[in-house]
């Protein structure tokens, strides 16, 4: 019964390294998401894939790929970290379609820190 | 997309009912009222939602108004470890399926 898993939990960077934060979930949900959270702030999505192959982007996309590689796993890739995306990044994940009004599941986090 | 607004901060006393206000006064006919709460750090956790009618179930009740302007969550008997961060979130209905968060309500049981 895992739901939503994220990795790596914790990452420490140097400026202008890359990485890739791992989402994986088991619910068989059709749509998935990168959120990021800033310290005293909410959440704000950066990209999200309604679907298997589709992805779009979000609030604040800039300095972030993803890759729906199928439908249970979801990337998001930093090519050259910033000391700007320092943060704790939330995977999630829903089943569609909207008129149902299912709800929204999130994974623990990624603890992020670039120096 | 209709937006949210809410109150920063929030104190109750443990075993009193907790009432925590929203308001979403552009909300459209079909989008829906989340309810979210985040404790600590941990990933967001949902508590209950809502179209037009009161709802409740065992953690809280929602209470919308008729004109769906605004609405009430509420912690019928807060314990300390209600302590979290609440977030009111309509659901944007026609950009597909995105959850918008603002800065949610401080809530702070105090015993």
């Amino acid at each position: 019964n895992a739901g939503v898993t994220q990795t790596p939990k914790f990452q420490v960077l140097k400026t202008g390294q890359s990485m890739t934060l791992q989402c994986a979930q088991d619910m068989n949900h059709n749509s998935m998401y990168w959120y990021r959270q800033d310290p005293g702030m909410g959440l704000r999505l950066i990209y999200y894939s309604a679907s298997e192959g589709t992805t779009d982007k979000g609030e604040v996309p800039n300095g972030y790929n993803v890759s729906r590689l199928n439908k249970r796993e979801f990337s998001l890739r930093l090519e050259s970290a910033a000391p700007s995306q320092t943060s704790v990044y939330f995977c999630a994940s829903s089943r569609e379609p909207p008129s149902s009004g299912n709800t929204i599941y999130f994974g623990e986090g990624s603890w992020l820190t670039v120096v | 997309d209709a937006k949210t607004t809410q109150p920063p901060s929030m104190d109750c006393a443990e075993g009193r009912a907790a009432n925590l206000p929203c308001n979403h006064s552009t909300i459209s006919g079909n989008e829906y009222v989340y309810w979210y709460r985040q404790i600590h750090s941990q990933g967001p956790q949902y508590i209950i939602h809502g179209l037009k009618n009161n709802e409740t179930n065992e953690m809280a009740s929602l209470i919308i108004t008729e004109d769906r302007k605004s609405s009430t969550l509420i912690l019928p008997h807060a314990t300390l470890r209600d302590t979290a961060v609440y977030y009111c979130i309509v659901r944007v209905f026609y950009n597909f399926n995105k959850f918008y968060f603002g800065s949610g309500t401080k809530l702070n049981v105090k015993p």
